[in-house]
């Protein structure tokens, strides 16, 4: 079965340093692997997503992740925080032949220091 | 482009009372998930249709619990009896077949506080 560990259920950085959100997950075959933002009283938002080719992946709002088989992780960065990123932030994972549905991390609640 | 659409955003019910959430998915989207979110337990998946039809309904919490989808642009998601540890919000997605890389898209939820 799969399963996805985000390390840290909070992290806290200033305002222009680099944010590092830790996402590990766990599955039997190569996955496809996401990130989602939730903003205070709103649904989640796709930031990013890993399927095939480049393991660095750009998304929206300046943020990357990069997958590492070898680790088998998948974390989030972003060189230099702003206070708007201030969010909750879900990994999760699919299977590339499975049924059509995400496993979801237990999130990182990401606050930004001024 | 309308987003997925839920109502009511907010609901505020006895316990024991029945509870009828409403989920609209995105046009063309095929795929329909019914998830809830609480503290204590993260983000759940409790079912998930494809063409209208419930493919796996393993995550519903109990018999209280039902989904149905009557046609490809809504779905209820109903609580009957409703109880206080069903507070949550509930939140509604889509997505488009095309194989398991396809995000989702999520509508804003509905918070759910059963007194």
């Amino acid at each position: 079965a799969q399963s996805v560990t985000q390390l840290g259920s909070h992290v806290s950085v200033s305002e222009g340093a680099l944010v590092l959100l830790r996402c590990n997950y766990s599955s039997s075959v190569p996955p496809y692997l996401f990130w989602y933002v939730q903003y205070p009283n709103q649904g989640l938002q796709l930031l990013l997503k890993y399927t095939t080719g480049a393991t660095l992946v750009k998304g929206i709002n300046g943020f990357e992740a990069e997958f590492k088989k070898s680790e088998t992780s998948f974390h989030l960065t972003k060189p230099s925080a702003h206070m708007s990123d201030a969010a909750e932030y879900f990994c999760a994972v699919s299977q590339i032949q499975g049924a059509q549905k995400l496993v979801f991390g237990q999130g990182t609640r990401l606050t930004i220091n001024p | 482009d309308a987003g997925v659409i839920q109502s009511p955003r907010h609901e505020v019910t006895e316990m024991g009372q029945e509870v009828t959430l409403r989920c609209k998915p995105i046009s063309g989207h095929d795929y329909l998930f019914w998830y809830r979110q609480t503290m204590m337990r993260g983000l759940e998946l409790l079912i998930y249709f494809n063409n209208n039809v419930p493919i796996d309904d393993s995550g519903m919490p109990e018999d209280r619990f039902s989904a149905k989808m009557p046609n490809a642009s809504f779905s209820t998601l109903k609580i009957q009896p409703s109880e206080p540890r069903d507070s949550a919000v509930y939140f509604c997605a889509s997505s488009v077949t095309g194989g398991s890389n396809q995000p989702q898209h999520f509508g804003d939820g509905t918070r759910l506080s059963i007194l």
